[in-house]
């Protein structure tokens, strides 16, 4: 199927842990992203990405950082888990520009204990 | 800072009728909005983008910009119960390399009463 999959799509981890989530698309874009959904439904955007640029939202901590292997990967590695990171992560692929549609990723839902 | 507002709702509007739902944003620079449709426990799915003032229809949607007031809405007409859903407002704005994610709004939560 032509789409954008992640795995896992629960994560349930410890305090303090380190997990990474992956992320692939193969409607041959060349930008994705990573959002982050909290318990009161608010989509945010953490990451931006192409092969020429990495745009991070400044108030993403640095313990969550993006991988991207290839075009079509982009993984989120998140170290020293907190209780706060426990959300809904969405990853995202477009062509490059804001006028274009990003198409979503079924999402992983993270639990920290 | 780039914000979008919406009305959280619950916004509950009856079957076949007309669905309105508002979003203001506060970026100037901002150049594109999307409205996506969430379902609980789904991802978000576009339904209308729009770029240029004025009106865009789309089947039973159409969207609004303005610009000027820096407002967005979207109609639903002939609402149907498979519409209810969270409405994501969404602007882009570019910042000159074009990998920019998009700012949403907190959404507005439908629900079309048979």
């Amino acid at each position: 199927d032509t789409a954008v999959s992640q795995t896992p799509k629960y994560l349930v981890t410890q305090m303090g842990n380190d997990k990474s989530i992956k992320c692939e698309q193969n409607l041959g874009h060349d930008t994705m992203y990573w959002y982050k959904q909290d318990s009161k439904k608010f989509l945010k955007i953490m990451f931006s990405y192409n092969n020429k640029e990495l745009i991070i939202n400044e108030t993403v901590p640095n313990r969550f950082s993006p991988k991207s292997p290839d075009k079509a990967h982009l993984n989120l590695h998140i170290n020293s888990l907190e209780l706060g990171d426990s959300a809904v992560y969405f990853c995202a692929s477009s062509h490059l520009g804001v006028e274009n549609e990003q198409f979503f990723g079924p999402g992983t839902r993270l639990t920290v204990l | 800072q780039k914000e979008v507002e919406q009305n959280s709702g619950p916004l509950s509007v009856p079957e076949g009728a007309i669905a309105s739902l508002n979003c203001t944003y506060s970026d100037r620079g901002s150049q594109s909005f999307f409205w996506y449709r969430q379902y609980s426990g789904k991802s978000p799915e576009l339904i209308m983008f729009i770029y240029s003032n004025g009106d865009k229809e789309d089947g039973r949607f159409t969207a609004q910009l303005n610009k000027a007031s820096q407002y967005v809405s979207l109609l639903i007409r002939d609402s149907q119960p498979s519409d209810s859903a969270t409405y994501l407002c969404a602007g882009g704005t570019p910042s000159g390399g074009g990998a920019d994610g998009l700012t949403f709004g907190k959404g507005t939560h439908l629900i079309i009463q048979p």
